[in-house]
C-alpha cells in the first residue's frame, strides 16, 4: 500500500515558470490537502477537496491551482513562479473529515530563483 | 495572536528524561487536537490524538484543558529516538481545515 505519493521531491524554478506538482493516494480517501511550510511557520493550507469535482481556497491560495478529477489525484499547480513560493510543499489524504489523521506525501522541496 | 502557538525550543534535554510540551489555541470551539512528530526534512506523522479524558501511549501522554485552552504532550523516560519536532494540530469542527502550530524542537543527548 503506498498511501501518498508525491513528485518530485526536489524542484528548481526560475521566476515566471509553471510546473505542477502530482498527488496521488491509494487509500480511496476522500479528503485532500495541499500544504507549505516555511521556517518558523505552521503549515499553511493552500487549496483542499472533499471528494472529486470539489475543490476550494485555503489559508495560502494565490498563485496556485489545483483540481480533482479523480479521488485518487489532486495536482497543484504554479501558475507563474515567484521566489515568494520558495517552501517545501506537502500534500496530505484524510478519510473524512479533519477530525481523523492526515497521511502526508513525502514532501516537495522547491527553490524558485 | 496566532490560532496555535507553540514554544519553538529546541528543548535539549538528556536521555532518560522527561519533558513536557504545551500548545495553546486560541478558537474555543474547537473540537479535536492531536499531535504529530515531524522528523528533520520527512514528512508529519501522527503521533497521537488528544482526548478530552487524557490519553496514554507508553513513554508518552496527551492531555487537554479546554478551560485553558491548551494541550500537553509528556514524554517519561527519553530516548534519542525522540528527537524531532513535535507539531500541535487543531481542527475547530465544522469543517476540513486542521489549523498547525510551528512545532516544538526537541533534541535528546545521550
Amino acid at each position: 500500500n503506498a498511501g501518498v505519493t508525491q513528485t518530485p521531491k526536489f524542484q528548481v524554478l526560475k521566476t515566471g515558470q509553471s510546473m505542477t506538482l502530482q498527488c496521488a493516494q491509494d487509500m480511496n480517501h476522500e479528503y485532500m490537502s495541499w500544504y507549505r511550510q516555511d521556517p518558523g511557520m505552521g503549515l499553511r493550507l493552500i487549496h483542499y477537496s472533499v471528494g472529486a469535482g470539489i475543490t476550494d481556497q485555503g489559508e495560502v491560495p494565490n498563485g496556485y491551482n489545483v483540481s480533482r478529477s479523480t479521488t485518487e489525484d489532486f495536482p497543484l499547480r504554479l501558475l507563474s513562479a515567484a521566489p515568494s513560493q520558495t517552501s517545501v510543499y506537502f500534500c496530505a489524504s484524510s478519510h473524512r473529515t479533519g477530525g481523523t489523521e492526515a497521511f502526508f506525501g513525502q514532501g516537495t522541496r522547491l527553490t524558485v530563483v | 495572536r496566532k490560532e496555535v502557538e507553540q514554544d519553538p525550543g529546541p528543548f535539549n534535554v538528556p536521555e532518560g528524561a522527561t519533558v513536557a510540551f504545551n500548545c495553546t489555541y486560541s478558537n474555543s470551539a474547537s473540537q479535536s487536537f492531536f499531535w504529530y512528530r515531524q522528523d528533520c526534512r520527512k514528512e508529519p506523522k501522527l503521533l497521537m490524538s488528544v482526548y478530552s479524558s487524557g490519553n496514554e501511549d507508553g513513554r508518552f501522554t496527551a492531555q487537554l484543558n479546554r478551560a485553558s485552552q491548551y494541550i500537553s504532550l509528556l514524554i517519561r523516560d527519553s530516548k534519542l529516538s525522540d528527537s524531532a519536532t513535535y507539531l500541535c494540530v487543531v481542527n475547530q469542527g465544522g469543517n476540513y481545515q486542521l489549523i498547525w502550530g510551528a512545532g516544538t524542537k526537541l533534541i535528546i543527548k545521550p
